[in-house]
């Protein structure tokens, strides 16, 4: 089967970077994705990682590195509409259905 | 880019009773879709995946004879909640995957059984 750790929970203040780490357990996958959430609202994708290295995407980047089983999702120059839940998820192949992480609530304050 | 709709947004119902959700693909073809649960404050778990033009396939512990699935065509799928309970009050999302890596969820359907 597959699992996915992620820190429930993160608050920061405007403008401030904060980084979301996900780290997985797999025999193996085609890529690492990632959505945001906002509350009563569908998930919506923000990045994908298919290797292992950065793919920056405006204020928001991720990274992978399959060798450590672990990627991160980078938001930069928080903005109070960043407050959202943000899920990591691995996808086995191209059009396959995804397998998500427990979410990490971020929290923006002013 | 891609959307996708679902419908109703939200329901309520008597429990016994019997809801259809559906699922649709606004501009493109979905000949799989897959439907997600997800409870307040967690994460979406997997229900089944849709397949157009032929049988659901169904993740562990996830009761077809409950969930049943329709993929008539191949932009719409519906999921219907048989025989309701409370504890089947939930989020329910469906999402299509288009090209390459990237899935476009539904706005969910929220169910409230009483």
């Amino acid at each position: 089967g597959q699992s996915l750790e992620q820190p429930s929970e993160v608050t920061a203040v405007e403008g401030a970077i904060v980084q979301i780490n996900c780290t997985y357990q797999t025999s193996g996958f085609y890529g690492l994705s990632w959505y945001q959430q906002h509350d009563g609202g569908a998930p919506t994708f923000l990045s994908y990682n298919a290797l292992d290295g950065l793919e920056e995407t405006g204020r928001f980047s991720s990274f992978l590195s399959r060798s450590d089983s672990y990627g991160y999702l980078l938001l930069q120059e928080l903005q109070m509409k960043d407050s959202a839940s943000y899920f990591c998820a691995l996808i086995k192949a191209a059009g396959n259905k995804l397998t998500f992480g427990g979410g990490t609530r971020v929290l923006v304050k002013p | 880019g891609a959307v996708v709709s679902q419908h109703p947004s939200r329901v309520i119902c008597k429990s016994g009773t019997s809801v259809k959700i559906e699922c649709r693909s606004l501009d493109f073809q979905a000949t799989t879709m897959f439907w997600y649960r997800q409870f307040p404050k967690q994460s979406l778990m997997l229900m089944a995946t849709s397949n157009e033009g032929s049988k659901a396939t169904y993740e562990q512990g996830v009761e077809k004879d409950k969930f049943l699935i329709n993929h008539a065509s191949l932009t719409l799928s519906t999921l219907t909640v048989t025989s309701a309970h409370p504890e089947d009050s939930s989020f329910y999302i469906c999402s299509a995957p288009t090209e390459g890596e990237t899935q476009y969820f539904g706005p969910g359907t929220r169910l409230l059984v009483l």
